[in-house]
């Protein structure tokens, strides 16, 4: 059973950064994607970027530009994100996702779901 | 940017009966539809992707329909489970430039 486990809630100043870490139980990320999406108290799903290594560097959300980065570490099967610049509406519960390996023929929707971090911003 | 747009925003349906949610997108997304159920406090549940495929485990009554520009949810007979926010989600194009609605709340009637 695959699982993403997030790490733990964060509480952050304005304008300061917070990294978000997300680690698959089983597997690795070469061929799947992680992605992020955030979720703003009583709002939607928001799509923010993702990752898949073997295709290199990582896609954004053009929202999220320039202030949001999105790594992967294969050998500890760990994807990370990182909002910098934070803002108060930043304020919101952070989830990782698994998109579906490529090449599964399938498409790409997001089939496994970290339990979500919430990142607080308040001064 | 795809934009998604859900109708209608909150849903009430009595316990047993059909719920019918809609989902349109401001261009082709083919069949790269999936589907989403979130519970408070839980995250995103797979639901349907490929626009009518049933996620592993997923109950019969969940059914996915449409292609293009224009999508439907069933939910036939509604459990006290079933009552949640569902949000639709394209994933077309290469990289997906993922995109969701903005949900429809289901409630009990």
């Amino acid at each position: 059973q695959v699982q993403l486990v997030q790490s733990g809630a964060e509480v952050k100043k304005p304008g300061s950064s917070v990294k978000v870490s997300c680690k698959a139980s089983l597997g690795t990320f070469s061929t799947y994607g992680v992605h992020w999406v955030r979720q703003a108290p009583g709002q939607g799903l928001e799509w923010m970027g993702g990752i898949i290594p073997l295709f290199g560097p990582a896609n954004y959300a053009q929202s999220f530009q320039g202030r949001v980065t999105i790594t992967a570490d294969e050998s500890t099967s760990t994807a990370y994100m990182e909002l910098s610049s934070l803002r108060s509406d930043d304020t919101a519960l952070y989830f990782c996702a698994r998109q579906r390996p490529v090449g599964a023929g399938d498409g790409y929707y997001f089939d496994h779901w970290g339990q979500g971090t919430l990142v607080t911003v308040s001064s | 940017e795809i934009v998604m747009t859900q109708s209608p925003a909150t849903l009430s349906v009595s316990p047993g009966e059909r719920a019918t949610l809609s989902c349109r997108a401001s261009q082709s997304v083919s069949s790269n539809l999936a589907w989403y159920q979130q519970k408070p406090g839980q995250a995103p549940r797979l639901l349907i992707y490929g626009a009518s495929t049933r996620a592993t485990a997923i109950p019969a009554r969940f059914s996915g329909s449409g292609s293009g520009t224009e999508f439907t949810l069933t939910i036939s007979s509604l459990q006290s489970e079933d009552f949640a926010v569902y949000y639709c989600q394209q994933y077309n194009g290469w990289p997906p430039m993922y995109t969701f609605g903005q949900g429809t709340k289901l409630e009990i009637k």
